[in-house]
């Protein structure tokens, strides 16, 4: 059965440190995507990244990087000069590609919650 | 786009009660999904729908448990006889059908509580 795993629950940093969430995730699957969603206090998940498991290149997006290594199973996300605004929950997300005929059915871990202070 | 709405953010009731929620997603937006998340926990998939149709259930939803998406757009989720358990944030996404791993946008979630 599919199971991602966050092990980290809480992390706090200081403003301007960078920080890594980590992300260990299960599957028998040879396809499958792998997302990182936001979650701050509002509520609502936001939508960061999406990666197919053919596609191993790392990826930077402004302060945000994601490292995928398939011989791990792991899927880690890093917040470079991390701001206070980037507190929030932070998860990581399965979806088999036997499911996505029907539907994109997340397979999401605990989230890690960052704490970002001045 | 004004992103996915849900009624009511918060919802409290007392146990044996019927609730009913409703999430209007994204327009032009096929499908549509329930979520559930308890506290300390990521979200779990409940259902969800193409347009119209109830494709998939989880074994999560109980027959107290019903949800309709009359017309393929907006969408209710109604609990009878609630009990103490269903207390939870329930999360509702829309997306464009891709048929391969498709970004989902959320809404804010309705909380219940169940006294």
């Amino acid at each position: 059965a599919q199971k991602v795993t966050q092990a980290q629950t809480e992390i706090s940093v200081v403003e301007k440190e960078d920080v890594t969430l980590d992300c260990v995730y299960e599957t028998r699957d040879t396809t499958y995507y792998l997302f990182w969603y936001k979650q701050p206090p509002s509520g609502e998940l936001v939508f960061l990244i999406r990666r197919n498991s053919f596609d191993e290149q790392n990826e930077i997006s402004g302060r945000y990087s994601w490292n995928f290594q398939k011989s791990t199973s792991s899927f880690n996300f890093t917040i470079t000069a991390s701001q206070v605004v980037d507190s929030a929950v932070y998860f990581c997300a399965l979806s088999e590609d036997r499911n996505t005929g029907t539907a994109s059915k997340l397979t999401f871990g605990t989230g890690t919650r960052l704490q970002v202070t001045l | 786009d004004t992103g996915v709405s849900q009624n009511p953010r918060h919802k409290i009731t007392k146990r044996g009660q019927n609730v009913t929620f409703r999430c209007d997603p994204i327009s032009e937006h096929n499908r549509l999904y329930w979520y559930r998340q308890t506290l300390g926990q990521g979200p779990e998939f409940l259902t969800y729908f193409q347009n119209e149709a109830q494709l998939e259930k989880s074994r999560l939803l109980s027959d107290r448990f019903s949800a309709e998406r009359p017309k393929g757009s907006f969408s209710t989720l109604e609990i009878q006889r609630t009990e103490q358990g269903d207390s939870a944030m329930y999360l509702c996404a829309s997306s464009k059908s891709r048929g391969r791993g498709e970004k989902l946008f959320f809404g804010s979630g309705t909380q219940l509580s169940v006294l």
